[in-house]
């Protein structure tokens, strides 16, 4: 398997525009995390899924971050408008049961100009 | 409320010695305590985890001692090497949901 995939790798975005971000995870995890990586806050888990539904999004900052999963083998985390304080590695991991390893993407890492 | 502190945020060792990581945490209901290990420029990964019915846990040179009364456990790497140079990051959950909440993360390098 090829583990969890996430494009794009790196983003470059001037501040009022649209980011999206993508996720592929192991095929047969039913749990999907999205989660923000910066150096004052550490790793956040912002909203996970389990089957494609969304579980808990408690920790998405604000409206304008908003996340999907169509289906088992895709998720996006998007970000309208993008602001400067959104800048981070944003990882998605996926994990075959909630107590269970997670596995983690490479991640994205976002630059809000 | 930071409900799992780490501690140091970084550490310097010379190869061969026993860098130890600290954790400590509020929530009585965690039951499980993995350790994740972060190369630059990639995720994280599991390294080794920890239930509470045990006090210790080994996989290679790496273990896990778990003290439930203080709520705390902590990581030590035996003859650390070079490419053990990471950042380490406790975890835990448990309770209602199995959310994992991480520490701030340790930066370790080891010294050839």
């Amino acid at each position: 398997d090829a583990g969890v995939i996430q494009s794009p790798r790196h983003e470059v975005t001037e501040m009022g525009q649209e980011v999206t971000l993508r996720c592929k995870p192991i095929s047969g995890h039913d749990y999907l995390f999205w989660y923000r990586q910066t150096m004052m806050r550490g790793l956040e888990l912002l909203i996970y899924f389990n089957n494609n539904v969304p579980i808990d999004d408690s920790g998405m900052p604000e409206d304008r971050f908003s996340a999907k999963m169509p289906n088992a083998s895709f998720s996006t985390l998007k970000i309208q408008p993008s602001e400067p304080r959104d800048s981070a590695v944003y990882f998605c991991a996926s994990s075959p049961g909630l107590g269970k390893t997670q596995y983690f993407g490479p991640g994205t890492r976002l630059l809000v100009l | 409320q930071q409900q799992v502190k780490q501690s140091p945020q970084s550490l310097i060792v010379q190869k061969g010695g026993i860098p130890i990581i600290n954790c400590a945490y509020e929530n009585t209901a965690f039951d499980y305590f993995p350790w994740y290990q972060q190369f630059p420029g990639k995720g994280p990964a599991l390294l080794i985890a920890i239930r509470p019915d045990v006090s210790e846990k080994k996989e290679g040179r790496f273990t896990i001692s778990f003290n439930k009364s203080a709520k705390q456990f902590s990581l030590h790497i035996m003859d650390s090497q070079p490419g053990d140079s990471a950042t380490y990051f406790c975890a835990a959950s448990g309770g209602s949901n199995y959310k994992l909440t991480f520490g701030k993360g340790t930066l370790l390098t080891v010294n050839p």
